[in-house]
């Protein structure tokens, strides 16, 4: 039973536009979630993050918004860069000493 | 600079043996972690250790073994009990389980032959 879920396995968007990852949970207990970028072959690197107490948070050309009604997150990169191509993970945490939960990832190819 | 550092980078291990992965950080973080990435599965929390000595089971244990001797230290055993082990494995390590971001080492692919 997966509690987070990214239901786009990819995404193709051309260079200068908006991309759009999308994530939704199940367990409206989760209080803190995090977006993270990974390339081939290598590690996720942390992207961007937010609170269950706010609804968007912006870091450059990367906001993330929460609906926690919906119980759904989006992260938003514009304009799109063709090294923004990799594989982009929502996670989401409990408080209480529990470990992060992760979807199965949306690979975004940006494309020139 | 600190980081985490896994190694080795690629691993290959025949059927029926035991293999270690390594993992280090030298970020003083207290608690570190272990992570499968198989393909169209996202990351699965193989263990996890909050502290020196002390560690817990994540979603998917079975067939693997970690210890955590050392803060900085925290090695995972693939054992030969694990029956489908090829797979990219991520350590990672956080400053405490609540509410931080969490640094990645670079992976290390294992592969059966």
């Amino acid at each position: 039973d997966q509690q987070v879920k990214q239901n786009s396995p990819s995404l193709s968007v051309q260079e200068g536009r908006i991309s759009i990852l999308n994530c939704d949970y199940t367990n409206s207990m989760f209080d803190y979630f995090l977006w993270y970028k990974k390339y081939p072959a290598e590690g996720p690197t942390f992207l961007i993050s937010i609170s269950s107490i706010k609804d968007k948070n912006e870091d450059g050309r990367f906001t993330v918004f929460l609906n926690k009604s919906a119980k759904h997150l989006s992260l938003h990169i514009v304009p799109s860069q063709p090294g923004d191509s990799a594989v982009y993970f929502c996670a989401a945490e409990l408080s209480g000493n529990t470990p992060l939960v992760f979807g199965k990832g949306t690979r975004l190819s940006v494309i020139a | 600079d600190g980081g985490i550092t896994q190694s080795p980078k690629y691993l290959f291990r025949k059927e029926g043996q035991n293999v270690t992965l390594s993992c280090e950080q030298n970020l003083n973080h207290d608690a570190m972690y272990w992570y499968r990435q198989d393909p169209g599965q996202g990351l699965r929390l193989i263990y996890y250790s909050q502290i020196v000595n002390d560690f817990q089971k994540g979603d998917i244990a079975e067939g693997y073994s970690v210890s955590r001797e050392k803060k900085e230290s925290f090695p995972l055993t693939v054992t030969s009990a694990q029956k489908n082990p090829t797979a990219f494995y991520l350590c990672a390590s956080t400053r405490g389980l609540l509410n931080t971001e969490a640094f990645f080492g670079q992976g290390t692919r294992l592969t059966v032959v």
